[in-house]
């Protein structure tokens, strides 16, 4: 199996702030790697496709890049609805994995 | 809008059976392949199993195999997962979740997904 590592697993951010999450895989993957945003008592909520597509309807804030087998999330200027936790997934196998998820708090 | 549904979590004792649905609603179920994906207390996600468009292809993860079967009923726009044997490390939120196959392949990202049902396995 493909496993996916995130960085950090937690921090701490304050409203308007650029946050910066890292995944790394453990095989090449090449750019099939997906951000999905989460909040206490919801589902997963799709952010970033294919390492650096905006999936519809989610804020331009965000934004995916990709190095190798190192993907990063950005979020430029975070705001009060965007503490949350946030997960990584590899969709290049069958057998899909997550990243284990960071948790961004407030300050 | 696209729904999806999830019914039949409950509270069963370690060893037992039970079956989840997933109904969906607002889109051309036949046009998309579906996944269950859960989530333990506290902890972060794990995909469990998908089944294609046409429910001819099953995959598992190596946790249930041999124990959750998936399957989908087209005429009622609805996906199930059949799990016995359940564990006490079972015991989850169980999502499903939409995803696209075309002509040039799957497209494992999940775009939608239903509100959960809890699965708790415990005496």
């Amino acid at each position: 199996d493909i496993q996916m590592t995130q960085s950090p697993s937690s921090l701490s951010a304050s409203v308007g702030d650029r946050v910066t999450i890292t995944c790394r895989a453990s095989q090449t993957i090449g750019t099939s790697l997906n951000w999905y945003q989460q909040k206490p008592g919801k589902a997963p909520n799709l952010l970033i496709f294919d390492a650096s597509s905006l999936q519809s309807g989610v804020p331009s804030r965000f934004s995916g890049s990709a190095s190798g087998t190192d993907f990063t999330l950005t979020i430029n200027s975070l705001h009060p609805e965007d503490f949350a936790t946030y997960f990584c997934q590899q969709s290049y196998s069958n057998l899909v994995t997550f990243g284990p998820g960071t948790k961004v708090d407030l300050k | 809008e696209v729904q999806l549904l999830e019914s039949g979590g409950d509270l069963v004792q370690p060893g037992g059976s039970l079956r989840l649905s997933c109904a969906a609603s607002g889109f051309t179920f036949n046009n998309y392949a579906m996944t269950w994906v859960r989530q333990a207390p506290g902890k972060g996600l794990e995909w469990v199993s998908s089944i294609s468009r046409d429910g001819t292809t099953t995959s598992y993860a190596d946790s249930v195999k041999g124990r959750f079967t998936v399957s989908r009923d087209s005429s009622k726009n609805t996906v199930y997962v059949e799990m016995n044997s359940l564990r006490a490390e079972d015991t989850a939120v169980y999502y499903c979740a939409r995803y696209y196959c075309g002509g040039s392949g799957c497209y494992r990202n999940y775009d939608y997904w239903g509100q959960g049902a809890l699965v708790t396995v415990s005496s």
